[in-house]
C-alpha cells in the first residue's frame, strides 16, 4: 500500500515552454501533498506544500508564478513549470500524506530544458 | 531554523563490514526522524522511522538510534552488502509538519 506515481519519469523540453508533472496517490487519499527539487548529489529541497482544494504554500525563495501547483483531488497534484529554462533541469520528486502520518514519495521525474 | 547534517558525506567500504551513518540536526523539539535510501536516479525509500519518544527502530540489519536531547542520529547496517551501495537521508519532522532532510551520505560497498 501507499504507492505515489509521477508521471512523466522524465521529460525534455526546450528553453521557454511550460511542462506539467503529476503526482498521483493510488491507494490512498492524500490531505496533503508536497513538492521537492533535487539538484545533482544534493538533497532535496522543499518547494512548496498542497492542500486538497486550497492554494499551496510556497517556502521561501521558489517563484510561485513559475511553479504553478494544483491539488485538484484527493489522489493528484500536479506541477506546471512555467516557461522553463536551463537552470529549472533538475530532480523533481512529490510526495503524500494521510492527516499527520508519515509522508510517501514518489519516484521522481527528470527534467532537462535545453 | 532547523538545520540536519549528515556525515560522512561519502563513504566507501569493503564487503561484510559495519557501516555508521551520522546525522544530527539543531533544534531538538521534533515529532520523528526518519532514514531513507536513495537510488540513483529514483525516489526515496523509506528505511527506519523513529518517533521522538524512541530511543531506537530496527529493521533486518539495519538499527537507528535517535538521541533527541543531544540532536543525533546514527544508522547502523550490519554486514554490508554491495547492494548496499546508495545514498542515505535522514530527514526530521519538526513544527509545520515539514521534513527538513540532511545532505546525504553516498555509500558504495565494494564486493
Amino acid at each position: 500500500g501507499a504507492v505515489v506515481s509521477q508521471h512523466p519519469s522524465w521529460v525534455i523540453c526546450k528553453s521557454g515552454t511550460s511542462v506539467k508533472i503529476e503526482c498521483r496517490s493510488l491507494d490512498f487519499q492524500a490531505t496533503t501533498m508536497f513538492w521537492y527539487r533535487q539538484f545533482p548529489k544534493q538533497s532535496l529541497m522543499l518547494m512548496a506544500t498542497s492542500n486538497e482544494g486550497s492554494k499551496a504554500t510556497y517556502e521561501q525563495g521558489v517563484e510561485k508564478d513559475k511553479f504553478l501547483i494544483n491539488h485538484a483531488s484527493l489522489t493528484l497534484s500536479t506541477l506546471t513549470v512555467t516557461s522553463a529554462h536551463p537552470e529549472d533541469s533538475s530532480f523533481y520528486i512529490c510526495s503524500a500524506r494521510v492527516g499527520g502520518r508519515e509522508q510517501y514519495f514518489g519516484p521522481g521525474t527528470r527534467l532537462t530544458v535545453t | 531554523k532547523q538545520e540536519v547534517t549528515q556525515i560522512p558525506a561519502a563513504l566507501s567500504v569493503p564487503e561484510g563490514e559495519n557501516l555508521v551513518l551520522n546525522c544530527s540536526f539543531t533544534d531538538s523539539a521534533i515529532y520523528n526522524l526518519q532514514w531513507f535510501r536513495q537510488d540513483p536516479g529514483k525516489g526515496l525509500t523509506s528505511l527506519l522511522l523513529i518517533q521522538s519518544s524512541q530511543r531506537e527502530q530496527t529493521s533486518g540489519r539495519l538499527n537507528a538510534s535517535l538521541d533527541k536531547s543531544s540532536g543525533r542520529s546514527t544508522l547502523y547496517i550490519a554486514a554490508s552488502q554491495p547492494g548496499d551501495s546508495a545514498t542515505y537521508l535522514c530527514a526530521v519532522k519538526a513544527a509545520g509538519n515539514k521534513l527538513t532532510f540532511g545532505g546525504g551520505t553516498r555509500v558504495l560497498v565494494k564486493p
